[in-house]
């Protein structure tokens, strides 16, 4: 199993700039999550989807912060505008059961930086 | 706010000691759990310990929960410079499954 897939692994944008980042969970699957890693917020959960249906969203910071997921396989975590302030190194994680009674899965991440 | 707070939030160790984190929580939860970051590298699960468990070994690893004080604590034995890293608890509330809140996390250094 190659893990959980995100890309792109860098990604250097201009403030205002749309940025889509992507995540491919592990199969079998059916909890997918998006995190935000900074030094001084940490790791903040901004959404999770359940069999590809958003369960919570509390976590994204303001409208232009958008996910979806298609399908099992899929996800996007967009921003649109892009601010500096967005700066941070993004994790995609999957996790499998009803309920967490096992560990989860992180990608490698995606580090964008908006200058 | 976090949900799990991390103390000490740095530890530096000769290789060979024993490195002892611990974790405080403020809500009742389904789980805990210790995940270890390697520098600009992502997380990896290390143990998961149920609510009504009291104690958990992997390898070199040992866990601890006391849900009555509301905090756990992850020892590591015998520790190697390849543990340099940093270590997060996270929690899964009791009421919301499903959603994996972490700490700031402690951050190892084994010095070789």
């Amino acid at each position: 199993d190659a893990g959980v897939i995100q890309s792109p692994r860098h990604e250097v944008t201009e403030m205002g700039q749309e940025v889509t980042l992507r995540c491919k969970p592990i199969s079998g699957h059916d909890y997918l999550f998006w995190y935000r890693q900074t030094m001084m917020r940490g790791l903040e959960l901004l959404i999770y989807f359940n069999n590809n249906v958003p369960i919570d969203d509390s976590g994204m910071p303001e409208d232009r912060f958008s996910a979806k997921m298609p399908n099992a396989s899929f996800s996007t975590l967009k921003i649109q505008p892009s601010e500096p302030r967005d700066s941070a190194v993004y994790f995609c994680a999957s996790s499998r059961g009803q309920s967490p009674n096992y560990g989860y899965t992180f990608g490698s991440g995606t580090r964008l930086t908006v200058v | 706010s976090q949900q799990g707070e991390e103390d000490p939030q740095a530890l530096s160790i000769q290789e060979g000691e024993n490195a002892t984190m611990n974790c405080s929580y403020k809500t009742s939860i389904n789980n805990l759990q210790w995940y270890r970051q390697n520098s600009g590298r992502g997380l990896v699960h290390l143990i998961l310990i149920r609510s009504n468990e009291r104690e958990k070994h992997s390898g070199r690893l040992r866990v601890t929960l006391d849900t009555s004080k509301k905090s756990s604590s992850l020892l590591i034995t015998a520790s190697r410079a390849a543990d340099t890293a940093s270590y997060f608890c996270a929690t899964v509330k009791r009421s919301n499954t499903g959603k994996l809140i972490f700490g700031q996390g402690t951050t190892l250094q084994v010095k070789p």
